[in-house]
């Protein structure tokens, strides 16, 4: 079955980097786009990009231009999402999804990864 | 970039309702239209697909419809478990930008 394991909740102090992992399991890895999207305390979702494990190509949303990269390890199949320069409004619960088997609807989620930024 | 509006923003209904919850987008998506459930503490959950089709495993009685930049979200019998925020999403272009979401209570 497929699963999305997100690694776990992180603290960081602003200024900071974080590097959240997202392992697949039982499918395919190189043949399904993986996204990022985000979600504040208590707020709606933001995406953030999108990245093809099959090539490497990322096509990341204008807000997080500069400070965010997104990657992959064929040989694990997980992909990660570093993002930089951490200010408090980057604490977030951070989530992977799968662009699935209908292009465009994500159909698999990672559990979700809290990253608290804070002095 | 698509601005997705929905609404109404909490919704408070009781079990057996009809219930619908609306979408708009800033210009034409075609049907590039997905909804989302998502419970407190969860990661969201797909439901519909471009705009119509419902994901596997979704129960019947949720169903949209919609094309162009208007969406509806009908769930036709409210279950206890149904009670949860709901998010529409655009996935035309990037960046694929969500709605705000509806969160419906009980009655």
């Amino acid at each position: 079955q497929v699963q999305l394991v997100q690694s776990g909740a992180e603290v960081k102090k602003p200024g900071a980097s974080v590097k959240v992992s997202c392992k697949a399991s039982g499918y395919t890895f190189t043949s399904y786009y993986m996204h990022w999207v985000r979600q504040a305390p208590g707020q709606g979702l933001e995406w953030m990009g999108i990245l093809n494990p099959s090539g490497g190509s990322t096509t990341y949303a204008q807000k997080f231009q500069g400070r965010v990269t997104m990657t992959r390890d064929t040989s694990t199949s997980t992909v990660y999402m570093e993002l930089r320069s951490l200010r408090s409004e980057d604490t977030a619960v951070y989530y992977c999804a799968r662009d699935g088997v209908v292009p465009a609807a994500y159909d698999y989620w990672g559990q979700g990864t809290l990253v608290t930024v804070s002095s | 970039d698509i601005q997705m509006t929905q609404s109404p923003s909490s919704l408070s209904a009781s079990v057996g309702d009809r219930v619908t919850i609306t979408c708009r987008a800033s210009q034409s998506i075609s049907s590039y239209l997905n909804w989302y459930q998502q419970k407190p503490g969860k990661a969201p959950k797909l439901l519909i697909y471009a705009a119509s089709s419902l994901q596997s495993g979704v129960p019947s009685r949720f169903s949209g419809s919609g094309s162009g930049t208007d969406f509806t979200l009908t769930i036709s019998s409210l279950q206890p478990e149904d009670f949860a925020t709901y998010y529409c999403q655009q996935s035309y272009s990037t960046p694929h930008s969500f709605g705000q979401g509806t969160k419906l209570e009980i009655k």
